[in-house]
């Protein structure tokens, strides 16, 4: 199994501009999540799936979409990138209740946005 | 989610055991204490969870106070390779989800 796989792992954006970060597992886990983590802090969530067609907002939804088509993929679209958006981006999954309580993250994706 | 208090930094000498102490005095009773680490950059890795009951796996121990208050993570033996933030974390997620980090340990092991 490849885990947790997420690309791409560094890229430089533009104010204003827009584009998705992919995560894809391929564990058949049912919950999926999408954290920050900005530089001396601890991981803040973002976005979450239970499930195909499942999201929910987290702690910072604010400046990002997300969407569950399938169980394997979870992406992350950033709208109009502002600096404050600069940060490590890590997904995650799960297999929820009935599988245990082990969240399995990707390597990142560092974001700059200038 | 009850809130968690970590010491910011520890150090520990190779080859001793790491205490990790956490607190978390409004833990209420259907909470679980997880554990994870993030060694530089890295994703953070799962370690260990409890309930109530101590609990050991093949990369740690944690120790739960009777009531629930605090608990404490040993590596029995550390290496350099232990070398990481630890983060406590108490949430009544039982899907292992949607966690909330703070800031965590910094633990570095010494040679």
């Amino acid at each position: 199994n490849a885990g947790v796989t997420q690309t791409p792992k560094f890229q430089v954006l533009k104010t204003g501009q827009s584009m998705t970060l992919q995560c894809a597992q391929d564990m058949n886990h049912e919950y999926m999540s999408w954290y920050r983590q900005d530089p001396g802090m601890g991981l803040r969530l973002i976005h979450y799936s239970v499930g195909a067609g499942i999201t929910d907002q987290g702690e910072v939804p604010n400046g990002y979409n997300v969407s569950r088509s399938t169980t394997e993929d979870f992406p992350l679209r950033l709208l109009s990138a502002a600096p404050s958006q600069t940060s490590v981006y890590f997904c995650a999954s799960s297999s929820g209740a009935s599988g245990g309580y082990e969240q399995y993250f990707g390597p990142g994706t560092r974001l700059t946005v200038t | 989610d009850a809130k968690t208090t970590q010491p910011t930094s520890m150090d520990c000498a190779e080859g001793r055991a790491a205490n990790l102490p956490c607190n978390h005095s409004t833990i209420s009773g259907n909470e679980y204490v997880y554990w994870y680490r993030q060694i530089h950059s890295q994703g953070p890795q799962y370690i260990i969870h409890g309930l109530k009951n101590n609990e050991t796996n093949e990369m740690a121990s944690l120790i739960i106070t009777e009531d629930r208050k605090s608990s404490t993570l040993i590596l029995p033996h550390a290496t350099l390779r232990d070398t990481a933030v630890y983060y406590c974390i108490v949430s009544q997620e039982t899907s292992g989800s949607r966690l909330t980090f703070g800031e965590g340990t910094q633990l570095t092991v010494n040679p």
